[in-house]
């Protein structure tokens, strides 16, 4: 089955500075790569996802990256601010039984 | 929009006790999952559905039951709480398109067993 590993586990950054997670999966069929922000208390909600056919999307502060023949994808989140203050999950999905596996979160401290 | 909802969000029950936590979405969604969190392990898969009377195992299926015989409820029963069930569960939703597979999540259930 697919493995999807998450780094760092936890990241501190200066507000105004960018913030970088990176992931790696094993199954070379997934082509689907959400991102997750979890709030304190809340489920995870979507923030930006991108498909194995595009290198790389812009969402205002926040992109995402994929190598697919690396098998790595990475979150980029500039001009941090408190509210993104956060734990963010990486995730990769087959078509076939639309199965999400995570990792293991990042939480991401923004201090002021 | 309601979205989805679970029920109960907060609940402490005793080992051995049956627990059902409830899970509804108003999208129509086909697909509907369990998901647990614990510290260290992140999100773990317990059973999911493709459809109504539709259901299969995820990752950490042992001491969960599952049904769906509605397309938009899912709930999940503990037959026989034990203390390592204690976590936050996680329901969610999904409707598998050429665009995307975003995945919808619930607030979640603090259950407790003690």
């Amino acid at each position: 089955g697919e493995n999807v590993e998450q780094h760092p586990s936890t990241l501190s950054v200066q507000e105004g500075d960018s913030a970088v997670i990176k992931c790696t999966y094993s199954d070379s069929a997934s082509n689907y790569f959400p991102w997750y922000k979890q709030e304190l208390g809340k489920g995870p909600q979507l923030i930006i996802d991108i498909r194995s056919n595009v290198g790389e999307k812009k969402d205002q502060r926040i992109a995402v990256t994929l190598n697919k023949t690396a098998k790595h994808f990475s979150l980029h989140i500039t001009e941090t601010q408190p509210e993104d203050s956060a734990v963010y999950f990486c995730a990769a999905l087959r078509n076939a039984g639309n199965m999400l596996t995570f990792g293991g979160g990042t939480r991401l401290m923004v201090k002021p | 929009d309601a979205g989805i909802t679970q029920s109960p969000r907060y609940k402490i029950t005793e080992t051995g006790r049956q627990v059902t936590l409830m899970c509804h979405q108003t999208w129509s969604h086909s697909y509907m999952f369990w998901y647990r969190q614990d510290l260290g392990h992140g999100l773990r898969l317990i059973y999911y559905s493709a459809a109504a009377d539709i259901t299969d195992k995820g990752e950490v299926p042992d001491g969960y039951v599952v049904s769906r015989s509605k397309t938009e409820n899912f709930p999940l029963t503990l037959e026989s709480a034990t203390r390592s069930q204690t976590s936050v569960y996680f329901c969610a939703s999904s409707e598998p398109r050429a665009s995307g597979n975003t995945i919808y999540f619930g607030e979640g259930s603090w259950l407790t067993v003690v």
